[in-house]
């Protein structure tokens, strides 16, 4: 069963707009949450964390949102821009084990 | 400027037939990890080492090896590829300061024959 999800493979926005992308997770033991970006042929790049304390972690155009109740966490990018075209990996650990469980990921394409 | 390395990015090899890919970083991370990732899904945990610490997933069959010569060097063995190991191998790094953020090669991309 996995443990992170991502239940849309895909998302299309116009460039300035914004992109939402969304991520749930089961295991309770997770406290700490990423998200990576992906461009084709190369490996993923971090963008953003958030620790289980706050409940949101902005830098510069990104945004991460975590509802722990809900075991539910969201990446906000506005203005969305078409470089900003990849796929976005959801990813969480525990206890800094550095142990990463990975989502099945995002497709996000920003149209001109 | 500091990175991972993988070697080749692109293998080929008839089923059976054993095969090693490898990975380097200047990074000077102590913990590295391999992910197996196939078409649109999640990168998989293969196995990480930890300095020399080799920490194996329960479900990672035998069928993966790793070796880890030094802080820079890290290998995958394959040692009888089958048709459903064909995937994009994915190596990264960490630091102990910070182990969650993981920076990743390009990757791997294995076919089998």
């Amino acid at each position: 069963d996995q443990q992170v999800k991502q239940n849309s493979p895909s998302l299309s926005v116009q460039e300035g707009r914004i992109s939402i992308l969304n991520c749930d997770y089961t295991n309770s033991m997770f406290d700490y949450f990423l998200w990576y970006k992906k461009y084709p042929a190369e490996g993923p790049t971090f963008l953003i964390s958030i620790s289980s304390i706050k409940d949101k972690n902005e830098d510069g155009r990104f945004t991460v949102f975590l509802n722990k109740s809900a075991k539910h966490l969201s990446l906000h990018i506005v203005p969305s821009q078409p470089g900003d075209s990849a796929v976005y990996f959801c990813a969480a650990s525990a206890s800094r084990a550095g142990k990463s469980t990975f989502g099945d990921g995002t497709t996000l394409t920003v149209k001109p | 400027d500091a990175m991972v390395i993988q070697n080749p990015r692109y293998q080929v090899t008839q089923f059976g037939k054993p095969v090693t890919l490898s990975c380097s970083q200047t990074l000077n991370h102590n913990v590295m990890y391999w992910y197996q990732q196939k078409s649109s899904q999640a990168p998989k945990l293969l196995f990480h080492y930890y300095d020399k610490d080799f920490n194996n997933e329960a479900d990672t069959p035998d069928n993966f090896q790793s070796r880890r010569p030094n802080t820079s060097f890290c290998f995958l063995d394959i040692r009888s590829p089958g048709l459903g190991d064909a995937a994009m191998y994915l190596c990264a790094t960490s630091s102990t300061t910070d182990y969650n953020e993981q920076f990743f090669g390009p990757g791997t991309r294995l076919t089998v024959l």
